[in-house]
């Protein structure tokens, strides 16, 4: 029972465009949500969390958007640049304890 | 490097041998987690620890694995008679002490071949 899901196992967006990459949730006890980078071959990157407290947390060109009631949390990246092409790896978790991945969404960022 | 530091890289064993992988958090960091990443799947938490003690291992098969965080020391992934279904990547991550909420980072992995 996937407590984290990615719908979209890849993306293509234009270089210069917003890419907008999905996640839900089902467990209600989740109260911090982060996004993670990775590239073959190496570990996940941290970009960026949020709190379930807040709704939207902005880090330079990293947003993330969090929707409690639909349980719901995106991540947009504009301007997307080549260098964002990766898997990106929703997560959610709970005080100081295991977090719980998607299975993550290749972005291909397209010239 | 102050990262979190994985060894070794690779790591291949027969059927029946034992794996150890070792990891080191990030300095300051006194929190350390094991996750393990199948083909085309996500991370799945195996096993939460801090300095001696084991705080959360629920996601830790029941036989074969063990872990430990030594007051020295890195932290150590035990696998026992390894079988083909644990060929997979062992991911470590650390996070600052009073971790709540806080953000994991990820070392590079150590990928592990069953033969």
């Amino acid at each position: 029972d996937q407590q984290v899901k990615q719908n979209s196992p890849s993306l293509s967006v234009q270089e210069g465009r917003i890419s907008i990459l999905n996640c839900d949730y089902t467990n209600s006890m989740f109260d911090y949500f982060l996004w993670y980078k990775k590239y073959p071959a190496e570990g996940p990157t941290f970009l960026i969390s949020i709190s379930s407290i807040k709704d939207k947390n902005e880090d330079g060109r990293f947003t993330v958007f969090l929707n409690k009631s639909a349980k719901h949390l995106s991540l947009h990246i504009v301007p997307s640049q080549p260098g964002d092409s990766a898997v990106y790896f929703c997560a959610a978790g709970g005080g100081a304890d295991g977090l719980t991945f998607g299975k993550g969404t290749h972005l291909i960022i397209q010239p | 490097n102050a990262g979190v530091m994985q060894n070794p890289r690779h790591l291949v064993r027969r059927r029946g041998q034992e794996a150890r992988l070792r990891c080191s958090p990030m300095k300051g960091h006194s929190h350390v987690y094991w996750y393990r990443q199948l083909p085309e799947e996500g991370l799945k938490f195996m096993v939460y620890l801090q300095k001696e003690n084991i705080i959360d291992e629920s996601g830790m098969p029941k036989e074969r694995f063990s872990a430990e965080f030594p007051k020295e020391g890195p932290s150590i992934l035990r696998i026992q008679q390894v079988v083909r279904g644990d060929s997979a990547a062992y991911f470590c991550a650390s996070s600052p002490a009073g971790g709540r909420n806080q953000p994991q980072h990820f070392g590079d992995g150590t990928r592990l071949s069953i033969l």
